[in-house]
């Protein structure tokens, strides 16, 4: 089956970019994805389809998607982007979820 | 304004079967490219993603859970089910339903959640 694998964590001072990559096997045409998830919270989609975003999400959130690596940017990171962070890819009709990255804004 | 909630009992035992109901609102599962999935989430763990349902009453599982697991929707009710046979402490989870759009491929709108436990 189909795996996407994540470092488990990123460090980040605020105003700071940070970078989270996820990899998978031709991960470029899969329609990588992206979700917040904060304690004890629902995941918010943050980017789809490798670089949009959904109504709502602040342009400071960025996707790219090239060969094997999906990365998400957070740009001039804030407090309140820590949070845990998964990426998603559509394989064959389906979802597969990443290991997840946590995001710790120092 | 799309909304999505699980509902189902909190507390199984072991080789029990799971029900889990996902009621929603603002959309409809009989619109050409909308479909509902679940996902469920370990505590402290990552998401995992469990089985989808489409519009047009196409499905699709997990592989490593194919077997255990069926997924059916009431169009008239606005709701889908989730059946999980044989029930194990390791499937002690948070447990999500979602709307997935195959335009967007990604699940959009999630619910709150619901959590189940797995013990004797």
């Amino acid at each position: 089956s189909y795996e996407l694998t994540q470092p488990p964590s990123v460090s980040v001072s605020p105003g700071q970019t940070a970078s989270i990559t996820c990899s998978g096997d031709e991960l470029e045409y899969k329609y990588a994805s992206w979700y917040q998830q904060k304690p004890g919270q629902s995941p918010v989609l943050v980017i789809y389809q490798d670089t949009k975003r959904p109504s709502g999400i602040p342009e400071r959130f960025s996707g790219s998607n090239s060969g094997n690596t999906a990365t998400l940017t957070i740009s001039g990171t804030q407090a309140i982007d820590e949070a845990d962070y998964y990426c998603q890819a559509w394989d064959s009709s389906t979802y597969v979820f990443g290991s997840g990255t946590k995001v710790t804004v120092l | 304004q799309i909304t999505l909630k699980e509902s189902g009992p909190t507390l199984v035992k072991p080789t029990q079967t799971l029900t889990l109901t996902c009621t929603f609102s603002g959309f409809s599962l009989s619109t050409s490219g909308v479909g509902v999935g679940w996902i469920r989430q370990p505590p402290g763990k990552a998401l995992e993603w469990l089985a989808l349902i489409y519009w047009d009453d196409d499905k699709r599982y997990s592989p490593s859970l194919k077997s255990r697991l069926t997924i059916t929707k009431d169009t008239s009710k606005n709701q889908v089910v989730l059946i999980m046979t044989n029930m194990d402490p390791v499937d002690t989870a948070t447990y999500f339903c979602a709307q997935s759009l195959t335009t967007i491929k990604a699940l959009d709108v999630w619910g709150q959640g619901t959590t189940v436990t797995v013990s004797s």
